[in-house]
């Protein structure tokens, strides 16, 4: 089945600056990738999505890239502010079922 | 438009009990899956249900199980709980033949088990 890696666990960064985080999948018949936001105490929210036969998606400050040669996938949150603080799940699925297989999360803390 | 709801918010059993909990799917969608978040972890997939049939299944035993109802909504059961089962137990719904199949997650039901 599908593995997927995440990092870093944790992340601290002053507001304004850039955060990524990077994952990895093992499966190549993955072709859905979707990151999902937690805020403390709160539901997965899907934040933005990536198909296999798209390399580069953005939604305003947030953009996710993939690259199906080395099995690689990141987000890219640009002028990070306080409320960007949360934990971010990527995911990735196969199939016509897309059942995401999540990554174990990264923790962002954002400093104002 | 009603999102996907959860029933209940908390619960605290004891090892050797049985559990159930409840979902509503988000208006018009015909899929649920079922998910377990340890602390500290992702959701782990444990089963999807549609057309009132169990789709697919992750790597959960079978003191696991489920049903689906005629209106979608969705029950999970676990048998003789143990301590290892205490977790956040998410749902979530999606429309089936969606291109992405978005998942749209509950907020979720505490299973602490003593």
């Amino acid at each position: 089945g599908e593995n997927v890696e995440q990092h870093p666990s944790t992340l601290s960064v002053q507001e304004g600056d850039s955060a990524v985080i990077k994952c990895t999948y093992s499966d190549s018949a993955s072709n859905y990738f979707p990151w999902y936001k937690q805020e403390l105490g709160k539901r997965p929210q899907l934040i933005i999505d990536i198909r296999s036969n798209v390399g580069e998606k953005k939604d305003q400050r947030i953009a996710v890239t993939l690259n199906k040669t080395a099995k690689h996938f990141s987000l890219h949150i640009t002028e990070t502010q306080p409320e960007d603080s949360a934990v971010y799940f990527c995911a990735g699925s196969a199939g016509g079922s897309y059942i995401p297989t999540f990554g174990r999360g990264t923790s962002l803390i954002v400093h104002p | 438009d009603a999102g996907v709801t959860q029933s209940p918010t908390h619960l605290i059993k004891t090892r050797g009990q049985q559990v159930t909990l409840r979902c509503s799917p988000k208006s018009g969608h015909d899929t649920v899956s079922w998910y377990q978040q340890a602390l500290g972890q992702g959701p782990q997939f444990i089963f999807q249900y549609y057309e009132e049939e169990e789709r697919q299944r992750g790597n959960f035993p079978d003191r696991f199980s489920g049903h689906q109802f005629p209106n979608y909504s969705s029950e999970l059961n676990v048998n003789a709980l143990l301590l290892g089962d205490s977790a956040l137990y998410l749902c979530a719904s999606s429309l089936v033949g969606r291109q992405n199949n978005e998942q749209f997650f509950g907020p979720g039901t505490r299973l602490t088990v003593l």
